[in-house]
């Protein structure tokens, strides 16, 4: 297992179409994050997944957008509707949630999206 | 809510030299962790040190160490013998240690540092 993988790496759509990004987290992993990272600016959480169940969600994370994780694997974000301002890059992180925790994320390489 | 602030954007240093990064946090729980975590330009961010908040010793890994104030709520994290592969967005970041299954479990992080090595 290398780590945490998400694609594409970089999309760029045109204002008002649907995008959707994917991220697998490491193999043994239950907790699955979102976040977004604009220019300058420092990683905010979007979404987190404990096995399948989303038990949090920011207000960032407006109606057009939507995350899932089927069966408790990889996991999907989609942006419904696109905007400008949606443009950043779109973080994925996973870690364990069994005793021995430490509260460590394991971050994907991140998909940038680029909204014209 | 939990913030964490980085009032230091951008910070330089001369190979082989010592660099200290500053972070505050402000927070209403006593059990926590706190971590700093490297992104190198166009690669994804790894994790650099951790402290959890019940340890009064300062965690430490090779080069890199921590000078963490409970009290005063402060986290630095000192470079020492600064190496070109240093330079990089440096993120404090924050997570309650208190276990749940519905919240608390996220990081949250500051705006960065930007480490420039200078040769």
């Amino acid at each position: 297992d290398t780590g945490v993988s998400q694609n594409p790496r970089h999309k760029i759509t045109k204002r008002g179409q649907n995008v959707t990004f994917r991220c697998d987290p490491i193999s043994e992993h239950n907790r699955l994050y979102w976040y977004r990272q604009t220019l300058g600016q420092g990683p905010e959480f979007l979404t987190y997944f404990q096995n399948e169940a989303q038990l949090e969600k920011s207000r960032l994370l407006s109606d057009r957008f939507s995350a899932e994780r089927p069966k408790g694997s990889f996991s999907t974000l989609e942006i419904q509707r696109t905007e400008q301002g949606d443009s950043a890059m779109y973080l994925c992180a996973s870690s364990r949630g069994t005793s021995g925790y430490t509260g460590e994320l394991f971050f994907g390489e991140g998909s940038r999206l680029t909204v014209l | 809510a939990q913030t964490v602030t980085q009032s230091q954007p951008e910070m330089s240093v001369q190979e082989a030299e010592t660099v200290t990064l500053s972070c505050t946090y402000d927070t209403s729980e006593s059990d926590y962790y706190l971590f700093w975590y490297k992104q190198p330009p166009s690669r994804q961010m790894i994790l650099v040190i951790r402290q959890e908040a019940y340890k009064q010793q300062n965690a430490t890994e090779n080069r890199f160490s921590v000078n963490f104030q409970k009290a005063a709520k402060s986290f630095s994290l000192k470079i020492s013998d600064s190496q070109l592969g240093d330079a990089a967005m440096y993120f404090c970041a924050y997570r309650s240690a208190r276990l749940s299954n519905f919240g608390n479990e996220k990081l949250t992080f500051g705006t960065g540092t930007r480490l420039t090595i200078i040769p």
